[in-house]
């Protein structure tokens, strides 16, 4: 079964920062991978996703990702976050050898707050 | 185009007694999945219903069951509730089996006393 790790639980930066969240997935075969977004009070929304083709894929709200096929993992990056990025960050794995029926593995999650 | 609704969107049951959530999938989606999230954890896979057929399942016992029905509107059953089972409840739909993407709904909050 795969499994995902996020490496930091809990981020805080000043507004403008750059920001990289690490993600690292075990799985051998080929996958879907996902960034999700939990703004305080509201449903998980999708911030990005890589599927096929070019590793370095980017999302809404300035975000990007750049999956690494041989660290196995796919880090979140923003050049300058802002106040209002402040939220929890999941990521998530999709298996495709089982033709997508074992649904998501999520990580633990990042706590990001940015700071005024 | 409409998004994932579920309803209700909050919930006290005692120990021992039955539980129904409901989904509704996004306009065009035919495949439902449930994920159990306990506070400060990510979301837990339970189960992945395609065209009203159970297709996947993760680490679930058998008291957490499931349809899903032919406008693709989809119930989690849990039956015998522990408090342990206090947890946000999510709906996500996709077109497929998740190759075009999860939309997720807001959840259910249910809490076991």
């Amino acid at each position: 079964a795969q499994s995902v790790s996020q490496h930091n639980h809990h981020v805080i930066l000043s507004e403008a920062a750059s920001l990289e969240l690490g993600c690292n997935y075990s799985y051998g075969g080929t996958v879907n991978l996902f960034w999700y977004v939990q703004y305080p009070g509201q449903h998980l929304q999708l911030l990005l996703k890589y599927f096929s083709g070019d590793p370095l894929v980017k999302g809404i709200k300035g975000f990007e990702a750049e999956f690494i096929k041989s660290k196995f993992s796919f880090n979140l990056r923003k050049p300058s976050v802002q106040w209002s990025d402040t939220a929890e960050y999941f990521c998530a794995v999709n298996a495709l050898s089982g033709g997508g029926a074992d649904g998501l593995t999520f990580g633990k999650g990042t706590h990001l707050i940015i700071q005024p | 185009e409409t998004g994932v609704t579920q309803s209700p969107t909050h919930l006290i049951k005692t120990r021992g007694q039955q539980v129904t959530l409901r989904c509704s999938s996004q306009s065009g989606h035919n495949t439902v999945s449930w994920y159990q999230q306990a506070l400060g954890q990510g979301p837990q896979f339970i189960f992945q219903y395609y065209r009203e057929e159970e297709n996947g399942r993760g680490n679930f016992p058998p008291r957490f069951s499931g349809l899903q029905f032919p406008n693709y509107s989809s119930e989690l059953n849990v039956n015998a509730l522990e408090l342990d089972d206090s947890a946000l409840y999510l709906c996500a739909s996709s077109q497929g089996l998740g190759d075009y993407g999860y939309t997720f709904g807001s959840g259910t909050r249910l809490t076991v006393v």
